[in-house]
């Protein structure tokens, strides 16, 4: 059946490092969205990628659609304790949306 | 805030009970979905309802079913209840289009004893 892996399932970083969580998926996916969870709260979107090859920014994050359309970066760059949080993606197929593993990032001040 | 309201936002049931849980959509969204979220694991996709009929389901049991009213909320209903129906179940509302982002509920923590 469909999955959407994500690695890696922990990521502790000193402030100041940069940070990448990869996304991948059985199948094509007719987009992928990123959302962030942080403790006790519920996902906040991020951004969505639709288009083969697609990469997009918001300000130090990047996010980046692969060309074949199964798999997915977010980069954090120079990561601040505001990052602090689950990163997941979720990719759609049909009206069929999964949602990654998830990667739990932890920022060390 | 999403504009996305669940209630209630704790439930305690035992196993083989029936609960039924609620979601307001956000203004203007005519597209509703449901997930499951146990602990430390990524949202898994119940179903969607797109005005007022489903639309898409995941590899949940018949027993999970749902409903829209023609004001988009939504309810998810859960029959004969099980532990591992424990977990936090999260509502999110989209504007309908195919791409459109998912706004997200507080979610409602579920657990069955």
């Amino acid at each position: 059946g469909q999955q959407v892996m994500q690695i890696p399932q922990y990521q502790h970083v000193q402030e100041g490092e940069d940070f990448t969580t990869y996304c991948n998926s059985s199948t094509t996916l007719s987009n992928i969205q990123w959302y962030k969870q942080r403790p006790g709260g519920h996902p906040v979107f991020l951004i969505q990628l639709v288009k083969s090859g697609e990469v997009k920014k918001q300000k130090r994050l990047t996010f980046q659609f692969g060309e074949a359309k199964k798999n997915s970066s977010l980069h954090i760059t120079a990561t601040q304790t505001t990052d602090v949080g689950t990163y997941f993606c979720a990719g759609r197929t049909g009206n069929q949306f999964y949602f990654g593993t998830g990667t739990s990032l932890t920022v060390i001040p | 805030e999403t504009g996305v309201t669940q209630s209630p936002t704790h439930l305690i049931k035992t196993r083989g009970q029936q609960v039924t849980l609620r979601c307001s959509s956000q203004s203007g969204h005519n597209t509703v979905s449901w997930y499951q979220q146990a602990l430390g694991q990524g949202p898994q996709f119940i179903f969607q309802y797109y005005r007022e009929e489903e639309n898409g389901r995941g590899n949940f049991p018949p027993r999970f079913s749902g409903l829209q009213f023609p004001n988009y909320s939504s309810e998810l209903n859960v029959n004969a209840l099980e532990l591992d129906d424990s977990a936090l179940y999260l509502c999110a509302s989209s504007g309908g289009l195919p791409r459109a982002e998912a706004f997200f509920g507080q979610g409602t923590r579920l657990t069955v004893v």
